[in-house]
């Protein structure tokens, strides 16, 4: 059974480009969870989605991020214009259902900005 | 989503000794505590977790306690070996809606 996979596990944008990062979530698992993390911190949680629904979205900011979680593929986490501050990685985890239960992570995306 | 607290922020000890960090949370609905691992670079994985009705768990030299009335919860590791060494998060969830605590760098000493 195939772990979260996220790609690409590197990506280097110059600033005003676009970021795309994509997540598929383990087998079986129906709800999707974006995470950012700096370098020597936390993991800041961005959005939860399920499919082809957001469910909170408070930690993503309000401008040129944006997330989906399409019926079929993978789900997306889209950076637009973005700037050196962006730089970090983003981490993707997923879990079975509702409800308290384990979140699984990939080994996810480092986003560096020029 | 509330905040967690987590101490200490790095933690030094001696290959053999116990570890112990502590978390605290403030989002009362929360019933189910997580703990993960984070090697450098890699991803975070879950070690070991315990859920509200539950006072303590342990799994080899990994133990979790639970305290929901003053809602803090511990990660103790005993008999600390180097390959312990890493950044661990504790983590509540209530619901799907996670939030992690700051972290905290172990370094075991050889």
């Amino acid at each position: 059974n195939a772990g979260v996979m996220q790609n690409p596990r590197h990506l280097v944008r110059r600033r005003g480009q676009e970021a795309r990062l994509r997540c598929s979530p383990m087998k079986g698992h129906s709800h999707v969870y974006w995470y950012r993390q700096l370098p020597e911190e936390g993991l800041k949680f961005m959005v939860y989605l399920q499919k082809e629904n957001i469910i909170d979205e408070s930690g993503m900011p309000k401008e040129r991020f944006s997330a989906e979680f399409p019926k079929e593929g993978p789900s997306i986490l889209r950076i637009q214009q973005v700037v050196r501050g962006d730089s970090a990685a983003y981490f993707c985890a997923s879990s079975e259902q509702e409800g308290n239960q384990p979140q699984h992570f990939g080994d996810g995306t480092r986003l560096s900005i020029l | 989503g509330e905040n967690v607290e987590q101490h200490p922020s790095t933690l030094s000890v001696q290959e053999g000794d116990s570890a112990v960090i502590k978390c605290t949370y403030s989002d009362s609905a929360s019933n189910y505590f997580p703990w993960y691992k984070q090697e450098l670079g890699k991803r975070p994985q879950l070690i070991i977790d315990i859920r509200s009705n539950v006072g303590e768990k342990k799994d080899q030299r990994i133990a979790v306690t639970l305290n929901k009335t003053a809602k803090h919860f511990s990660l103790h590791i005993t008999e600390t070996q180097p390959e312990d060494s890493a950044v661990y998060f504790c983590a509540r969830i209530n619901n799907n809606d996670m939030r992690f605590g700051a972290g905290t760098r172990l370094t075991v000493k050889p």
